[in-house]
Parts: C-alpha cells; sequence; structure tokens
C-alpha cells in the first residue's frame, strides 16, 4: 500500500460543483502539503500544514480550502470549482525531525472542470 | 526570494547516450536542492538531494548531480540513457534553516530513442 494516498484518483465535474479531494498517510509526518501541477508551470503550492491546528496558504490558495482532520488525514476543497481548477493535484508530507525539504507525494488526484 | 530555472521544457537522447538536465536556481542563502522523476500516472518520487558536505551527490538509477556555487547550477546527468528513464524531472530549491518554502522548477520531459 501507498504511504500517501488520495482519494479519488480521476474527477469530472462541472463548474459550480463542490469538489473536495482526500488525503491520507502513514508515514507518521506531520506535515502535509497540498500541489497543483499544470504543464510548463510546475508544481505551485496551495495549502500547507505543520499540524492539526496550523494551517497556511501558499502560493496560490484563492478558490481553495482545506481541513486537517488527524494527523495523518488532509482535505483540500473547491467550493465552487471552475474550469481554470482543471489539473493535477497532488498531496505530500514531509518529515519536521529530518526538515529536509524531501517531500513525499501521493499518486495524484486528477480533476477535471467542465 | 528563490527561483528554478530548468533549461528546455522537452530532451531527447538515443538509448546509451548521455542525459544531461540542466538547473539553475536562485537563493540568497545556501540552499537545499533536489530532483524529483515524476514517470507517466505516478507522483513524484526524489532522485537526490543536496544539502550539506559533498557537491557531487549520486542518487538512484544511476543518475547524478552537482552543486556548482559559483555557477548556481545543479545539473542532473547520467552517463548512459535506458529506456526507463523517459520521465519528467523537477529541480527544486529550499533554503536552509528552520522551516522554508520549496521551489519547483518548470520541467523536462526527458524522451529516450531507441
Amino acid at each position: 500500500d501507498a504511504d500517501v494516498t488520495q482519494t479519488p484518483r480521476n474527477r469530472i465535474t462541472k463548474t459550480g460543483k463542490r469538489i473536495m479531494l482526500e488525503c491520507s498517510q502513514t508515514k507518521g509526518h506531520d506535515r502535509m502539503y497540498w500541489y497543483r501541477q499544470d504543464p510548463g508551470l510546475g508544481l505551485r503550492l496551495i495549502y500547507y500544514s505543520f499540524d492539526v491546528k496550523d494551517i497556511n496558504k501558499g502560493e496560490i490558495s484563492d478558490g481553495y480550502s482545506v481541513s486537517r482532520q488527524a494527523q495523518a488525514k488532509f482535505s483540500l476543497s473547491l467550493e465552487s470549482a471552475i474550469p481554470n481548477q482543471t489539473a493535477l493535484y497532488f498531496c505530500a508530507t514531509s518529515d519536521q525531525t529530518q526538515n529536509t525539504g524531501e517531500l513525499f507525494f501521493g499518486e495524484g488526484s486528477r480533476l477535471t472542470v467542465l | 526570494a528563490q527561483s528554478v530555472t530548468q533549461l528546455g521544457s522537452h530532451v531527447s537522447v538515443s538509448e546509451g547516450a548521455l542525459v544531461l538536465l540542466r538547473c539553475n536556481y536562485s537563493s540568497s542563502v545556501p540552499p537545499y536542492l533536489f530532483w524529483y522523476v515524476q514517470y507517466p500516472n505516478q507522483g513524484l518520487q526524489l532522485l537526490l538531494k543536496y544539502t550539506t558536505g559533498a557537491t557531487l551527490v549520486k542518487g538512484i538509477n544511476g543518475f547524478e548531480a552537482e552543486f556548482k556555487k559559483s555557477e548556481t547550477s545543479f545539473h542532473l546527468t547520467k552517463p548512459s540513457a535506458h529506456m526507463s528513464d523517459a520521465a519528467e524531472y523537477f529541480c527544486a530549491v529550499r533554503r536552509s534553516g528552520g522551516y522554508q518554502k520549496v521551489t519547483f522548477g518548470t520541467g523536462t520531459k526527458l524522451q529516450v530513442i531507441p
């Protein structure tokens, strides 16, 4: 089983719908992240969390919200999806005790907004 | 501020030829540097990283990279390309010390020609 699991892996939805992408991890890491990948733009940070009570905006948080339900679970929500949120979304974790910045990624959630 | 520039969004090499993927960074303080690889329909995984110490870093699958401070570069090389190396490669940088955001380059897709 994957250490960082994302659900769903693929989702097609319509403009205006609410969408939630879920992430769970078994690595025991405190830090969790949501990234968005677009062709030619690399990965951009949406939100990150250092623990259940610590959530921070990344560089492109507008239109997104997150919830850290437990140390192992970090969900990303699109309250009202729009077509330019069509992208590949990645959840990642890192180990605070190592603090090298190495990220461990899930396999991604491909979202299409029509 | 920090940034990463990857030269060439697409690189093609023949099987058995040298692989060279270029990465230049900017950082106001000593950086930590990373190369990640993304195979089709998968998440990113770490190839190698430089934090401190030896500037020539060896990673998985025969890849290596050299941190050159004077050139602000961290190019990725492999002496002999294999078909299985076909993937997208991302260079990333973060500043050392405490929590620092990881910044990704825009990626380079490597094609290996038989």
